[in-house]
């Protein structure tokens, strides 16, 4: 079983709707939570991160972690085509330090005009 | 820089050749990461320094993969006697560890090897 689980899509949704990306992992000793996206044929870049349970929001996007049944969750609001990429969820141990990071194998998703 | 940047870009190379794959992480930064992304999959660990101290070297698959920093700014991953499944993109990322502040690793375009 891999540490990080996540349902590799693909996603296609419509422009503006709403979406939702989810992760599970099993490490108890992750504290350190991200979402990454990728564009095509480009490395990952860090969208959002968080270190405790709860909601954390940054213009239309939300990062969303429950520690107690180990769930992230990434939501878009009002998509656009300029988000169709891979999205990546990541964690790691430690959030002050240097740490290696586990990542999902990432969604696709595609938002069509 | 402004940047990550890894050299070479493509790397192609026969079976049995040995590579090595360069990478100039984000001038300041002091911790220095090795990631493999295989197509369809996110970024798989390798390893990671600290300066020019290799802290975590448990997602090297075999002793055919080594890498160093020996100044602790640009670093070179070496692949010994390649084989076909050492083909992926080798991406690098660097980051600049503060006390308290959390630990963003910027990635660079990555070198695509593949082995024939």
């Amino acid at each position: 079983q891999k540490e990080v689980e996540q349902d590799p899509g693909p996603l296609s949704v419509p422009e503006g709707a709403i979406v939702s990306l989810n992760c599970t992992y099993s490490n108890s000793a992750f504290q350190y939570f991200m979402w990454y996206r990728q564009y095509s044929r480009k490395g990952p870049e860090l969208l959002m991160y968080t270190y405790s349970s709860g909601n954390k929001e940054d213009g239309r996007f939300t990062a969303q972690v429950d520690k107690s049944s180990k769930y992230i969750s990434l939501f878009i609001r009002d998509s656009q085509p300029s988000d169709s990429a891979t999205y990546l969820c990541a964690m790691s141990a430690s959030y002050s330090s240097a740490s290696k990071i586990i990542f999902g194998s990432g969604t696709r998703l595609s938002i069509r005009p | 820089g402004a940047g990550v940047s890894q050299s070479p870009r493509y790397k192609v190379t026969k079976r049995g050749q040995d590579v090595a794959l360069r990478c100039d992480p984000i001038s300041g930064h002091v911790s220095l990461y090795w990631y493999r992304q295989a197509l369809g999959q996110g970024p798989e660990f390798l390893t990671y320094f600290n300066y020019e101290a290799q802290q975590d070297k448990s997602g090297l698959p075999n002793d055919r993969f080594s890498a160093e920093r020996p100044e602790g700014s640009i670093s070179t991953l070496t692949i010994q006697r390649t084989e076909q499944r050492d083909s992926a993109m080798y991406r690098c990322a660097s980051s600049l560890v503060g006390e308290g502040t959390a630990d963003t690793q910027y990635f660079g375009p990555g070198t695509r090897l593949t082995v024939l």
